[in-house]
C-alpha cells in the first residue's frame, strides 16, 4: 500500500513561497494522478490541484495563478509551491493521491504551515 | 463548480444509534462520483465510501451510501464510540474536484 509523507517549513513569511514536498513509498508512481489538499484552521477541505505522473497538471481555479506542482518520479516524490502567500493560506497541507474513479484514497498525515511575519 | 451542501451540521445521537446525513449537490454528479471520508481531531480524512455507494478497503459493512444525481446520502447503521467524527462528501467528477462543509457526528 502507498504511504505519503509530507515534509517543508512549517513557517512562511508574508508574500513568499510556500514549498512543500511529499514522498512516496511502496508504489510506483504511474497508478495515481498525485495532489494537494489543504485545510485551514477549523475549517473544510480544499483541493489545490494534481498532477500525474506524465506532469499533466490540474489545478483549483482559484489558486491556479500562484500554484506550481511537478513530479520527480525518479526521487518518488512530487511538490507543491504556493507563491505570494498571506495568513489567509496557514493550513494544514495534505498529500493524497487522485484516482479519477475512487477519489482521494490515501492521505498523508498533513502537514501544518504557518504564515506569518 | 459545484457546491455541496451537507446536512445537518450537527447530529447529536447515541452510541447503537442509526445516523444519516445527506449531502445535496448544486448540480447532478455524474456517473455517481462522490465520496465520503471521515475525519478525526488532528487526522488526515479517511476514505470512506466511493463512486456513491462503494466501500472502500477495511471499512466495515455499518457504513453504505446510497443516492444518485444531486442527493445522496452516508447512513452508518449503529454508531460505535469511534465513529464520533466530522463526515466530508465530495464530488470527483468535475473539476473542481469540491468537497461539502462537513457534519459533524457527536455523542447526545
Amino acid at each position: 500500500q502507498v504511504r505519503l509523507q509530507e515534509s517543508g517549513p512549517g513557517l512562511v513569511k508574508p508574500s513568499e513561497t510556500l514549498s512543500l514536498t511529499c514522498t512516496v513509498s511502496d508504489d510506483s508512481m504511474d497508478n495515481y494522478y498525485w495532489s494537494w489538499i489543504r485545510q485551514a484552521p477549523g475549517k473544510g477541505l480544499e483541493l489545490i490541484g494534481y498532477i500525474y505522473y506524465s506532469g499533466r497538471t490540474k489545478y483549483n481555479p482559484s489558486l491556479e495563478k500562484r500554484i506550481t506542482i511537478s513530479v520527480d518520479t525518479a526521487k518518488g516524490q512530487f511538490s507543491l509551491r504556493l507563491s505570494s502567500v498571506t495568513a489567509a493560506d496557514s493550513a494544514v497541507y495534505y498529500c493524497a493521491t487522485f484516482s479519477p474513479t475512487r477519489a482521494f484514497n490515501i492521505w498523508g498525515r498533513g502537514t501544518m504551515v504557518t504564515v506569518s511575519s | 463548480e459545484i457546491v455541496l451542501t451537507q446536512s445537518p451540521d450537527t447530529l447529536s445521537l447515541s452510541p447503537g444509534e442509526r445516523a444519516t446525513l445527506s449531502c445535496r449537490a448544486s448540480q447532478s454528479v455524474s456517473s455517481n462520483y462522490l465520496a465520503w471520508y471521515q475525519q478525526k481531531p488532528g487526522q488526515a480524512p479517511r476514505l470512506l465510501i466511493y463512486a456513491a455507494s462503494s466501500r472502500a478497503t477495511d471499512i466495515p459493512d455499518r457504513f453504505s451510501g446510497s443516492g444518485s444525481g444531486t442527493d445522496f446520502t452516508l447512513t452508518i447503521s449503529r454508531l460505535e464510540p469511534e465513529d464520533f467524527a466530522l463526515y466530508y462528501c465530495q464530488q470527483y467528477n468535475s473539476s473542481p474536484e469540491t468537497f461539502g462543509g462537513g457534519t459533524k457526528v457527536e455523542i447526545k
